[in-house]
């Protein structure tokens, strides 16, 4: 079974500062795929990144970073300087592939809710 | 990305009623997923709507509670029967990008009220 866990679930910082929001995952798949999505007061969910297992490399967009490390199944977002539009709740989920090909189904942490003070 | 609309965009219903809910994309896709969204907590998946076969349902929801069509690839629809407050949620649903890897893009949702 696959399990996503966001322990924070609410974060509040004054704008500017930076703030990582964890992630930690639970599979017995060797091949996934993991996401932050982002869903603002609206209420819509934004895709914001997915992962591949077998890439670990970090990424970086802008003020938004990700850490993706296997060995502690840990899938962590920082933003940079954070702003007020930065307010929302973010969650991060998990997917199985094989052969490069989607399961479908996304298992979804519980969420963390942000927010971002002027 | 596809473009996903979904209608009512809102509703309040009364308990015992029934609510179907409509998703449209504006591209063809394969596989259209319905999450639930309960107030303050995170998005579980409901079912998995393939064109031109039974929708597969996930471990507790049932088909009787919510029936799903899927007659095209670029509609789906979700019921809610015999709505009870616990019904209270938001309904979205979701297609998977066009390369299959993975990236599931969501409608804006359907914010349901039983009362």
């Amino acid at each position: 079974a696959q399990k996503v866990t966001q322990a924070q679930t609410e974060i509040s910082v004054v704008e500017k500062e930076d703030v990582t929001l964890d992630c930690v995952y639970e599979t017995r798949d060797t091949t996934y795929y993991l996401f932050w999505y982002k869903q603002p007061p609206s209420g819509e969910l934004v895709f914001l990144i997915r992962r591949n297992s077998f890439d670990e490399q970090n990424e970086i967009s802008g003020r938004y970073s990700w850490n993706f490390q296997k060995s502690t199944s840990s899938f962590n977002f920082t933003i940079t300087a954070s702003q007020v539009v930065d307010s929302a709740v973010y969650f991060c989920a998990l997917s199985y592939h094989a052969g490069g090909t989607s399961y479908g189904k996304l298992t979804f942490g519980q969420g963390t809710i942000l927010t971002v003070h002027p | 990305s596809a473009v996903i609309s979904q209608k009512p965009s809102r509703d309040i219903c009364q308990r015992g009623t029934s609510l179907t809910i409509q998703c449209q994309v504006d591209s063809q896709v394969t596989m259209m997923f319905w999450y639930r969204q309960q107030p303050g907590q995170s998005l579980t998946l409901i079912a998995t709507a393939n064109q031109g076969s039974e929708a597969t349902y996930e471990s507790g929801f049932v088909i009787d509670k919510f029936p799903i069509s899927r007659p095209n690839l670029t509609f789906s629809t979700l019921t809610v029967s015999n709505m009870s407050p616990e019904d209270s949620s938001i309904y979205l649903c979701s297609v998977e990008d066009l390369l299959g890897q993975g990236v599931q893009y969501f409608g804006p949702g359907t914010r349901l009220t039983v009362t």
